[in-house]
């Protein structure tokens, strides 16, 4: 079975400082993994996902994130955060052969100006 | 930009009622899929469809909850009948193929059980 954890529940972070949520992943065999973005009151939006080769990820809004084997980790990161990024982060994963997503318990990124 | 739309955007029911959630996914998205996301927590699959057909609802509490996609176009997702601890934001996603395929979310549906 695979799984996800995401070690922050929330992020507390300056506007234009960098950011770095962290999520972790669990499976015993080839992972697709994904970040989703959901602002307030709305359906969730992809941001990036990593399928297969090059381990450096780039997604929407100046968002990328790092795909790391040896470390079973997929952390996602932005060099200089703006007021509208405040919303919560989904990291999700699925294998090879699986139907769907499992996601983590999520992130609450906020900005403060 | 084609859009998954869901209505009701909130509902509030009493609990013993019964209850029901629609879904139209993109034109074309061939897997739609329901969810339930807890305050706090991520979305949580409930259905699986491709096409028409049930791929997975292990999940779905099926003494109370049913899922139907009868022309495997839009979606009814119903509760009947709703309890307190039914109250969660519900949603609904579709995608062109399962699993790695980007999943478009609709704004979901918030409800509330008295």
């Amino acid at each position: 079975a695979q799984s996800v954890t995401q070690l922050d529940s929330q992020v507390p972070v300056f506007e234009e400082a960098p950011v770095e949520l962290r999520c972790n992943y669990s499976s015993s065999v080839s992972v697709y993994l994904f970040w989703y973005v959901q602002y307030p009151n709305q359906g969730l939006q992809l941001l990036l996902k990593y399928l297969s080769g090059s381990t450096l990820v780039k997604g929407i809004n100046g968002f990328e994130a790092e795909f790391n084997k040896s470390q079973t980790s997929f952390h996602l990161r932005k060099p200089s955060v703006h007021i509208s990024d405040t919303a919560e982060y989904f990291c999700a994963v699925t294998r090879t052969g699986a139907n769907n997503l499992f996601f983590g318990t999520g992130t609450r990124l906020t900005v403060i100006p | 930009e084609a859009e998954v739309a869901q209505s009701p955007r909130y509902k509030i029911t009493e609990k013993s009622q019964a209850v029901a959630f629609w879904c139209d996914p993109i034109s074309g998205h061939a897997t739609l899929y329901w969810y339930r996301q807890i305050l706090g927590q991520g979305p949580e699959l409930l259905v699986q469809f491709q096409d028409e057909s049930v791929v997975d609802d292990s999940q779905l509490p099926k003494d109370r909850f049913s899922a139907e996609r009868l022309k495997g176009v839009d979606s009814t997702l119903k509760i009947q009948p709703a309890e307190l601890g039914d109250s969660a934001m519900y949603l609904c996603a579709s995608s062109l193929l399962p699993a790695t395929d980007t999943q478009y979310f609709g704004p979901g549906t918030r409800l509330t059980v008295l």
